[in-house]
């Protein structure tokens, strides 16, 4: 099983509003990537956690914030957004270890959209 | 600073034709090199992945070269298909513990 999902598959959102987007992988995987996708564009890395601790911030703004409870979840805590931050949200695992491919495996994503 | 780049930015053929698509980067010193596939809205799926020490690595009818020395990588699609059309990412991995560096992806679409 190489999948890893997330959900909701959509949202929409005021300025105002508290929400999160969910990531699951049962892949065993140790790391966990956040990734920002506007249109056109390629994934923009924004959080790594690798053994469920963040070990790469991107300079993200705050109203960004970041979990990883388990090994298997990764979450991003939205609060106060702007309309720029509105994108396809991916999440990404893959493996740790010496001797091993660190292949990425993404998941389908969530298109957020902020008003 | 490690940049990668993909030629071209757009890709229009009939199908049934073979096709290439390619990718460079700048610094050699790369731990691996993975093709992505994306569907438009959707995630990325990895193609294919070659290590550094790998020349090359086949799927079906997908095959991707790596020649480090000179900085380059191809996706080769043979027969191609219209369900082959969507967007083609390559990205390298600089070392294990680094972060994915990707190309600006070359838009297929495959005509019937």
């Amino acid at each position: 099983d190489t999948e890893v999902t997330q959900t909701p598959k959509h949202l929409v959102m005021g300025m105002t509003n508290k929400k999160s987007l969910k990531c699951e992988q049962h892949m065993g995987h140790r790391a966990m990537y956040w990734y920002k996708q506007k249109a056109k564009k390629p994934p923009e890395l924004m959080f790594v956690y690798s053994y469920e601790k963040l070990s790469i911030n991107e300079s993200v703004p705050s109203r960004f914030s970041p979990e990883c409870p388990n090994s298997s979840l990764l979450n991003l805590h939205l609060h106060a957004l702007q309309p720029e931050d509105s994108a396809l949200y991916l999440c990404a695992s893959k493996d740790l270890g010496t001797g091993i491919k660190h292949e990425q495996f993404f998941g389908p994503g969530t298109r957020l959209t902020v008003l | 600073k490690q940049e990668v780049t993909q030629i071209p930015a757009a890709l229009s053929v009939p199908e049934g034709e073979n096709l290439v698509l390619n990718c460079s980067f700048t610094d050699s010193a790369i731990y691996n090199l993975q093709w992505f596939r994306q569907d438009p809205g959707k995630g990325l799926t990895s193609l294919l992945l070659i290590q550094s020490s790998q020349r090359e690595q086949t799927s079906g009818r997908l095959n991707a070269s790596l020649d480090k020395s000179s900085g380059r990588s191809t996706l080769y699609i043979a027969a191609s298909q219209p369900g082959d059309s969507a967007t083609y990412l390559c990205a390298v991995l600089e070392n294990q513990g680094g972060k994915l560096i990707f190309g600006q992806g070359t838009e297929l679409s495959v005509k019937p």
